[in-house]
């Protein structure tokens, strides 16, 4: 079982291009996030997916788009990047509400010049 | 917002020594996370506490939850070179997961 898997791992954009950062899970869970990572910083949620078909947004929303493809795959599309978006991003699922715990991928890191 | 937030920010010790974090909150939590981050990984989970609970155990992991005071220790007992990482707290609130915070983490550097 590979998890949760992102893609790609390593990005270089320049400002105002556009991207789509894609992850996909083999746990069979139904909730899916992706947050940012910035140093001094920590986690905030950008978008969320409760279940196939929902999307909603989460802390830092702006500049993202997201679509929750089926329910394996859930994408982050940045329209026209910016500086601000250089960060780390991360694709996590939820385990179930009674286990409670996110599973994370690896990560994606993203310069935007 | 941050909901969580770790002490210290950085901590250095010594292998076999007993590291301690503190995490604290705000609002009214479901349950509390630890999870610990390597250098350049992915997030991985620790443990979970819930709001009824007030000390659970995992290996060489002792949590404490203290609702009143709102806050949560992380005590890992005889360290090792490789539980070198950053440590992170997140609290889910009882309005659910879409609104669980991290901390902004301790990073833990233990030396041989």
């Amino acid at each position: 079982n590979a998890g949760v898997t992102q893609t790609p791992k390593f990005q270089v954009l320049k400002t105002g291009q556009s991207m789509t950062l894609q992850c996909a899970q083999d746990m069979n869970h139904n909730s899916m996030y992706w947050y940012r990572q910035d140093p001094g910083m920590g986690l905030r949620l950008i978008y969320y997916s409760a279940s196939e078909g929902t999307t909603d947004k989460g802390e830092v929303p702006n500049g993202y788009n997201v679509s929750r493809l089926n329910k394996r795959e859930f994408s982050l599309r940045l329209e026209s990047a910016a500086p601000s978006q250089t960060s780390v991003y991360f694709c996590a699922t939820l385990g179930g509400a009674f286990t409670g715990e996110l599973f994370f991928g690896e990560g994606s890191r993203l310069t935007v010049l | 917002s941050q909901q969580g937030e770790e002490d210290p920010q950085a901590l250095s010790i010594q292998e076999g020594e007993n590291a301690t974090m503190n995490c604290s909150y705000k609002t009214s939590i479901n349950n509390l996370q630890w999870y610990r981050q390597n250098s350049g990984r992915g997030l991985v989970h620790l443990i979970l506490i819930r709001s009824n609970e007030r000390e659970k155990h995992s290996g060489r992991l002792r949590v404490t939850l203290d609702t009143s005071k709102k806050s949560s220790s992380l005590l890992i007992t005889a360290s090792r070179a490789a539980d070198t990482a950053s440590y992170f707290c997140a609290t889910v609130p009882n309005s659910g997961y879409s609104t669980l915070t991290f901390g902004k983490g301790t990073m833990l550097l233990v030396s041989p």
